[in-house]
């Protein structure tokens, strides 16, 4: 049973442009979360998707959009990237009905 | 607001001996807490939770956790430290009205000395 998996795990960007992380939830798992964490900090929470709609929002900019699949997989784009946006994003699943909430390894972003 | 702390920055501990992890919180109604584990430049590692029940709760690679609701602490605990286990470990608990939207200690690294 593979669990959460993202992709790409590291990436350099230009300030400016945009960027677009994917994760797959753990098998069955229909409710998937962001979460961005800078060097050195705990994560923090950017959105949560379930049905294919975000359903909770932490205090992050409109640059900071999502999108979820039928298939319960979800990307996480970023526009307008700036130094600040460096940063491991996590995306983690769960069980709607669940209580166990499972991470991915990760997707490193540097903005340069 | 709910809110978790962790009090220490760092731990460190002997190989073979005990360890503890401390993790108090602040939530409203029954609360839900969660350990997780990061090594280096990974992502976050589920090691155990409490929903209700058992103050002891038994969890991944022989970490547990007390639950302690009249000092609203949850601190991690083993009986014996690994130098495997050194690593960066966060104490959660979800968001106030939200579904499993999770806050966070800061972490604290645990650094097992052979």
């Amino acid at each position: 049973d593979a669990g959460v998996t993202q992709s790409p795990t590291h990436l350099i960007k230009t300030r400016g442009q945009q960027v677009t992380l994917r994760c797959s939830p753990k098998s069955g798992h229909d409710t998937v979360s962001w979460y961005q964490q800078a060097l050195g900090q705990g994560p923090q929470f950017i959105f949560q998707y379930y049905e294919e709609e975000e359903r909770q929002r932490g205090n992050f900019p409109d640059r900071f959009s999502g999108h979820q699949f039928p298939n319960y997989s979800s990307e996480l784009n970023v526009n307008a990237l700036l130094l600040g946006d460096s940063a491991l994003y996590l995306c983690a699943s769960h069980f709607r009905s669940g209580n166990t909430i499972y991470f991915g390894e990760g997707s490193w972003l540097t903005v340069v | 607001a709910q809110s978790v702390a962790q009090p220490e920055d760092q731990v460190n501990v002997a190989e073979g001996n005990p360890l503890t992890v401390k993790c108090t919180y602040s939530v409203s109604g029954n609360p839900y807490l969660f350990w997780y584990v990061q090594y280096p430049n990974r992502g976050l590692q589920f090691l155990l939770k409490y929903i209700t029940g058992d103050n002891l709760v038994k969890g991944s690679y022989g970490f547990e956790a007390e639950f302690n609701k009249s000092q609203t602490s949850f601190h991690l605990k083993k009986p014996s430290a690994l130098v495997s286990d050194s690593a960066l470990y966060f104490c959660a608990a979800p968001e106030m009205d939200s579904n499993y939207q999770l806050i966070w200690g800061a972490g604290t690294k645990l650094i097992i000395k052979p």
